[in-house]
């Protein structure tokens, strides 16, 4: 069973661009969750796709978007960067079956440590 | 605004010393409460799913209880071991048909040989 995986492990852009980050879900899983963990905070709940469309989404503002693939991986996309958007991202994929999402373990993949210079 | 809080932030202990953290969390729109363990430079790795009240969960030196009516849970480690130094995550989900989690800051054990 493969676990999840992401790619880049780091990144370095400039303000004012933009970044894709990638991620692969757990075989069998359906659901992908992305999260942004600052420095010294734990990590914050970006948005969650499911089946391909976004499934419920934090305080993040619209340039923060992503995609989910028929194969259940999964994108973020972040334009227009900010100093402020460095920070680890994480990915974490689940198996949501019917309406008991919460009782289903999220499995994070190491992250993406993007710097905004 | 959710708010879910670790305490301590920071632990140090000797080996073969028992510790306990706690997580504190809104009593409020409870649906479960998970804990992780984060090792530097790997990926969270899961450790409970704890979603009843009363709810006690083990897995090897490290247990969990959960008081969902007043809002807290404790993570045990008995016996702490080098290997169990760790950043040790707490995450609130309030929404049973989403997967957003909640997530304290943190509490990170260092265990001393």
């Amino acid at each position: 069973e493969t676990g999840v995986t992401q790619s880049p492990t780091h990144l370095i852009k400039t303000r004012g661009q933009q970044v894709t980050l990638r991620c692969s879900s757990q075989s069998g899983h359906n659901t992908v969750s992305w999260y942004q963990q600052a420095l010294g905070q734990g990590p914050q709940f970006i948005f969650q796709y499911y089946r391909e469309e976004e499934n419920g989404r934090g305080n993040f503002p619209p340039r923060f978007s992503g995609l989910q693939f028929p194969n259940y991986s999964s994108e973020l996309n972040v334009n227009a960067l900010e100093l402020d958007d460095s920070a680890l991202y994480l990915c974490a994929s689940s198996l949501k079956r019917g309406a008991l999402q919460y009782q289903e373990t999220q499995y994070f993949g190491p992250g993406t440590r993007l710097l905004v210079l | 605004i959710l708010n879910v809080e670790q305490s301590p932030q920071s632990l140090h202990v000797q080996e073969g010393d028992s510790t306990n953290f706690t997580c504190s969390f809104p009593s409020s729109n409870f649906y479960a409460l998970h804990w992780y363990r984060w090792e530097t430079a790997k990926s969270p790795e899961a450790l409970f799913v704890m979603t009843l009240n009363g709810d006690e969960k083990k897995k090897g030196r490290i247990s969990a209880t959960l008081n969902t009516k007043e809002g807290y849970s404790y993570l045990y480690i008995k016996g702490s071991q080098p290997e169990d130094s760790a950043t040790y995550l707490c995450a609130f989900h309030g929404s049973s048909n989403t997967g957003k989690l909640i997530f304290g800051q943190g509490t990170t054990l260092q265990v001393k040989p």
